[in-house]
């Protein structure tokens, strides 16, 4: 069985300033790890993953996470926020070859960047 | 590459009802998974296809139903439709080639039931 965990379900930042959302899973087999964002109106745009190797993964529009399996976490971070950036994110995992394409999902965090 | 389509994109039907989504994965993705989203469940995994084939089922009554072509489009099926169906169906396609593990979610279905 596997779960995710979001720390918090709003998150506010200054634009400029580091955005940091937290992720905590659990999974019986060797997990993948998704970070997903959504704007309203629109499906999920995939953002970064982790499957195997470098724990460090970097993504698109300046976001990378980590992946730390002592502490079953994997925060997402960007340095600097956006406005653009202001959108709902979802952490999510699979158990890759075990459980086929099957996502379970955190419950999301709103971020919103004040100018 | 184009991506992953659902039609229709919104959608209002009565209670009762039953309802038809349908969804083309991206080209060469053979495998496609259904996704219900509400503001009081989040995101919950329906089904999953892969060659035609019900590959991985969620915990949802058997009111939801889906298939698969041999092109790998899918649609899904809500019968007897109640209030709580009302929600926003997303559809995500992948490789499944066990090499890569993304899915690839399209724009969604919104449903709403009167």
């Amino acid at each position: 069985a596997q779960s995710v965990t979001q720390l918090g379900s709003h998150v506010s930042v200054s634009e400029g300033a580091l955005v940091l959302l937290r992720c905590n899973y659990s999974s019986s087999v060797p997990p993948y790890l998704f970070w997903y964002v959504q704007y309203p109106n629109q499906g999920l745009q995939l953002l970064l993953k982790y499957t195997t190797g470098a724990t460090l993964v970097k993504g698109i529009n300046g976001f990378e996470a980590e992946f730390k399996k002592s502490e079953t976490s994997f925060h997402l971070t960007k340095p600097s926020a956006h406005m653009s950036d202001a959108a709902e994110y979802f952490c999510a995992v699979s158990g890759g070859e075990t459980s086929g394409s099957r996502l379970t999902f955190g419950e999301g965090t709103q971020l919103t960047v004040n100018p | 590459k184009a991506g992953v389509t659902q039609t229709p994109r919104y959608l209002i039907k009565t209670r009762g009802q039953q309802v038809t989504l349908s969804c083309s994965p991206i080209s060469g993705h053979r495998s496609v998974s259904w996704y219900q989203q509400t503001p009081g469940q989040g995101l919950q995994f329906l089904f999953e296809y892969f060659s035609e084939t019900q590959r991985n089922k969620g915990n949802f009554p058997g009111r939801f139903s889906g298939r698969q072509f041999s092109n790998s489009r899918s649609e899904m099926n809500v019968s007897t439709l109640e209030l709580g169906d009302s929600a926003l169906y997303l559809c995500a396609s992948s490789l499944s080639d066990f090499v890569s593990y993304e899915q690839y979610f399209g724009p969604g279905t919104r449903l709403t039931v009167t």
